[in-house]
């Protein structure tokens, strides 16, 4: 079981706008920013927003990142086929002093 | 070009030992902290270890304290993880990942980036 809770699966129709959250607590996400890993199909992760909101030379701007209090989400709109993925945020935790993450959200685009 | 290349995995018995190595090219390897990750077949990703730059600062997670240990040759840009008393539960692909951060204020921001493509660990009799 994952310190940080996200929806195992999510989904869209290409062009839309989904939207996957990832829960946690005062010590983890409220205390500290998100990251956000895209994990295509028998590859290894890819850092996709990181700081929260901040995204890496070469994602696309369809992706974004928010926190609200111990919650994050990330945004992907303009859906692609190429976005489907299993998507994993992560923060570190102050009281575990180490890095949780959560257990993944799989994206399908219908 | 940044890149991460594990090695060392295999099928080895409850109770057994392996020692895993990442090779790390592209970027001065000594000025930054690296990290290993697990992910069980087909489940989530779990954090495992991490090294300082200078190897002089580890910390693990409870799950595999006192069993795993991490190290880290800088002259040779490797980085290792000693994996001893192997149960079953510890079959999981294993990443290695460079920690990169940015300080605002007080503050620092950090992130694993790049990864490694992993190298598998089965624990089985």
């Amino acid at each position: 079981q994952s310190v940080l809770t996200q929806p195992p699966s999510a989904s869209g129709t290409p062009g839309q706008r989904v939207t996957i959250s990832c829960s946690g607590s005062n010590s983890n996400i409220g205390s500290n920013s998100v990251n956000w890993y895209q994990q295509l199909p028998g590859a290894a992760p890819k850092l996709l927003i990181h700081s929260g909101n901040q995204r890496p030379s070469g994602v696309p701007d369809r992706f974004s990142g928010s926190r609200s209090g111990t919650s994050a989400s990330l945004a992907i709109s303009g859906l692609q086929s190429e976005d489907e993925a299993d998507y994993y945020c992560a923060a570190w935790d102050d009281s575990l002093n180490g890095w949780v993450f959560g257990g993944g959200t799989k994206l399908t685009v219908l | 070009q940044v890149q991460l290349v594990e090695s060392g995995g295999g099928v080895v018995q409850p109770g057994g030992s392996l020692r895993l190595s990442c090779a790390a090219s592209g970027f001065t390897f000594s000025s930054y902290a690296m990290h290993w990750v697990r992910q069980t077949p087909g489940k989530g990703l779990e954090w495992v270890a991490v090294v300082s730059y200078d190897g002089g600062n580890k910390y693990y997670a409870d799950s595999v304290k006192g069993r795993f240990t991490i190290s880290r040759d800088n002259s040779k840009s490797t980085l290792y993880l000693q994996l001893n008393s192997l149960r079953a539960e510890d079959t999981a692909v294993y990443f290695c990942a460079r920690e990169d951060i940015v300080v605002v204020g007080t503050a620092v921001d950090a992130w694993f980036d790049p990864w490694g493509q992993g190298t598998l660990v089965t624990v089985s009799s």
